[in-house]
């Protein structure tokens, strides 16, 4: 069965740091990670998936097979990014999500 | 720009109660996700409908929780009989045909007593 692990609950980070979220998971075959973001008071959204290779609202992630990680990076922390964040892995196109636990980042000013 | 729905967006029961949950997902989206999220941890898959069909529920504890997506629109989960151990958040998520981005509802909060 896969599995989405998220190390840290909490991260906290000054403006302007960079900030880096780690995520990592199990599965045997090739699956496809994404990260999702929840701001306060509003629903869970997708940031990002490791297909398109895009950057949105200055954050990176890059797949890593070897050593099964997706981390999601951004150079330079903005107090808007604060918010919860979660990985998640889907094992075939259009199939449930699996998610990690979700770190909490807060950005201090 | 369309959204997920649901309702209630708070409910509050006695255990060995019925409760029921809506959602009306984004209008084309064939695709309609049930998930639970208790406090702390992320979203689990309790249900996942393609149309009006069931595609995915092994995660459903089906002693106790049904949904349904009679007409391939909106959705009902219901929980008979509630326990302490239902309470939390209860997503619902639409996906349209061909996309990856599953669409979240502002969730259900359940607190069960």
């Amino acid at each position: 069965a896969q599995r989405v692990t998220q190390p840290e609950k909490l991260l906290s980070v000054f403006k302007g740091a960079p900030v880096e979220l780690k995520c990592n998971y199990s599965y045997s075959g090739s699956p496809e990670l994404f990260w999702y973001v929840q701001y306060s008071r509003q629903r869970l959204q997708l940031l990002l998936r490791h297909i398109s290779r895009e950057s949105i609202k200055g954050f990176t992630a890059d797949l890593n097979k070897g050593e099964t990680s997706f981390h999601l990076k951004k150079p330079f922390a903005q107090e808007e990014d604060s918010a919860m964040y979660y990985c998640a892995l889907s094992t075939t196109s259009g199939s449930r999500l699996t998610f990690g636990e979700g770190t909490q980042l807060t950005v201090n000013p | 720009e369309a959204e997920v729905a649901q309702s209630p967006r708070y409910k509050i029961t006695e255990k060995s109660q019925a409760v029921a949950f809506w959602c009306d997902p984004i209008s084309g989206h064939a695709t309609l996700y049930w998930y639970r999220q208790i406090l702390g941890q992320g979203p689990e898959l309790l249900v996942q409908f393609q149309d009006e069909s069931v595609v995915d529920d092994s995660q459903l504890p089906k002693d106790r929780f049904s949904a349904e997506r009679l007409k391939g629109v909106d959705s009902t989960l219901k929980i008979q009989p509630a326990e302490l151990g239902d309470s939390a958040m209860y997503l619902c998520a639409s996906r349209r045909a061909g996309q990856e981005t599953q669409y979240f509802g502002p969730g259900t909060r359940l607190l069960v007593l």
